[in-house]
């Protein structure tokens, strides 16, 4: 089962900075948290990933709170083709495993 | 070109019949996965492999067998499908130098296989 729960479903408008959720409050020491989206069908994509600091790419931002149960992904002009479903995944470094759960569904509208 | 490619990206077949799926990769990637996905879920690993003699099963291995030919190349094969086998399929590599980065994956477009 995935270690993560993400809301099932969100909006955003179009420009606008998009945030994603992920709670993982069971995370261990040396799991990293990385998020994925998939745009219809296509293949998954990666889009980041961290351990206990903040990081950022030039695709997004991601926020790990103190404690790491909970973590952020942050789209900051989000468009059109940002419509996608986001999944949060914790695994160890190096681990075969990606366990992806359902994830949430964002929509940017115009 | 694309990176990671999938043959065919579409396949219809009927139950009983032996498929062969098949992923080439020109990142030069070690480690090599394939992942099945039903509608409205997420990927559940099938079968992967860190290195030409090294294969593993993942979660839901039965009904499946794969085949790395080479680095490049990752077979999947269904030798007798059924209709619940109907599914997206997507293979992936990675080869991250080490720890975190090993978790990147790249991912093909996905072959759609319709079992009747």
């Amino acid at each position: 089962d995935a270690k993560t729960t993400q809301p099932t479903s969100m909006d955003c408008a179009e420009g606008r900075a998009a945030n994603l959720p992920c709670n993982h409050s069971t995370i261990s020491g040396n799991e990293y948290v990385y998020w994925y989206r998939q745009i219809h069908s296509q293949g998954p994509q990666y889009i980041i990933h961290g351990l206990k600091n903040n990081e950022t790419n030039e695709m997004a931002s991601l926020i790990i709170t103190e404690d790491r149960k909970s973590s952020t992904l942050i789209l900051p002009h989000a468009t059109l083709r940002d419509t996608a479903v986001y999944y949060c995944i914790v695994s160890q470094g190096g681990s075969e495993k990606l366990v992806f759960g359902k994830g949430t569904k964002l929509t940017v509208n115009p | 070109d694309a990176d990671v490619t999938q043959t065919p990206r579409n396949r219809i077949t009927k139950t009983g019949k032996r498929i062969m799926l098949e992923c080439s990769q020109t990142k030069g990637h070690d480690r090599m996965y394939w992942y099945r996905q039903d509608p409205g879920l997420g990927l559940r690993l099938i079968y992967y492999s860190f290195d030409v003699k090294d294969i593993n099963k993942g979660e839901i291995s039965d009904g499946y067998s794969v085949s790395r030919q080479a680095q490049a190349k990752f077979s999947l094969s269904l030798e007798s499908a059924i209709p619940n086998q109907t599914a997206l399929y997507f293979c992936a590599t990675s080869g991250g130098l080490a720890g975190a980065s090993r978790n990147e994956q790249f991912f093909g477009p996905g072959t759609r296989l319709t079992v009747l």
